[in-house]
C-alpha cells in the first residue's frame, strides 16, 4: 500500500515549456487535490476531482489544467511555464469531499522555472 | 469562507520542553479543524483531527489539541519535545465542505 505516489520529484523548466505532473493513489478513494506550497504562504489549492469524471477549480487555477484518468490517477499540467509557477506541488486524496474527511498527501514535487 | 492564523512563524524549544503551537481560526459555522506535519522532503501528515466529538483531541507522536470555541482556537501541545520533532506544522480548517484552508505553517526546531 504505497498511498500517493508522484512523479517527477524534481523538475526544471524554461519559461515557455510544458510539462504535466502524475498522481496516483491506491486508497481507492474518491476524491483528488492539487495544492501548491510556497513559502509563508501554506498550501493553496489549484483543482481538485470530488469523484472520477468531475474536476473543478480550486483558489489559484489560473496556469493549469488538470485530468482525471480514472479512479487512481489525478494528472496536472502545466502548458506554458513561468517563473511565478516555481513552488512545490502535492497531491492528496480523500475517501469523500466530507468536511471531516483526512486528506492524505503525496511526497510532493519540486518545480523550478527559470 | 473560512481562515487560520498560526501565530509565530518559528519556535524553537530545548529537548523535553513543552511545544506549544498556536492556531487561530475564523469560521462562519462550526468549523473541522486539522493539524498537519510536514518533515523535511516530505508530503503532510496528519497529526490530529477535530470533527465536534470531544474537544480534546489526542493524536500521534504524543501530540494533542484542544477546540476552544469561545477562543477560536487549537492549539498544539506536546509535554516533552524530542528531536525528532523537528518540523513544519500546519493548522488547516474546512467548514461546509472538502474545502482545506491552511495556515502559513510553524517551523519547529529542537535543541539539544
Amino acid at each position: 500500500n504505497a498511498g500517493v505516489t508522484q512523479t517527477p520529484k524534481f523538475q526544471v523548466l524554461k519559461t515557455g515549456q510544458s510539462m504535466t505532473l502524475q498522481c496516483a493513489q491506491d486508497m481507492n478513494h474518491n476524491s483528488m487535490y492539487w495544492y501548491r506550497q510556497d513559502p509563508g504562504m501554506g498550501l493553496r489549492l489549484i483543482y481538485y476531482s470530488a469523484s472520477e469524471g468531475t474536476t473543478d477549480k480550486g483558489e489559484v487555477p489560473n496556469g493549469y489544467n488538470v485530468s482525471r484518468l480514472n479512479k487512481r490517477e489525478f494528472s496536472l499540467r502545466l502548458e506554458s511555464a513561468a517563473p511565478s509557477q516555481t513552488s512545490v506541488y502535492f497531491c492528496a486524496s480523500s475517501e469523500n469531499t466530507a468536511s471531516t474527511d483526512t486528506q492524505y498527501f503525496g511526497p510532493g514535487t519540486r518545480l523550478t522555472v527559470l | 469562507a473560512q481562515s487560520v492564523t498560526q501565530l509565530g512563524s518559528h519556535v524553537s524549544v530545548s529537548e523535553g520542553a513543552l511545544v506549544l503551537l498556536r492556531c487561530n481560526y475564523s469560521s462562519s459555522v462550526p468549523p473541522y479543524l486539522f493539524w498537519y506535519v510536514q518533515y523535511p522532503n516530505q508530503g503532510l501528515q496528519l497529526l490530529l483531527k477535530y470533527t465536534s466529538a470531544a474537544t480534546l483531541v489526542k493524536g500521534i507522536n504524543g501530540f494533542e489539541a484542544e477546540f476552544k470555541k469561545s477562543e477560536t482556537s487549537f492549539h498544539l501541545t506536546k509535554p516533552s519535545a524530542h528531536m525528532s520533532d523537528a518540523a513544519e506544522y500546519f493548522c488547516a480548517v474546512s467548514a461546509n465542505d472538502y474545502k482545506l484552508s491552511f495556515g502559513a505553517g510553524t517551523t519547529v526546531t529542537v535543541r539539544a
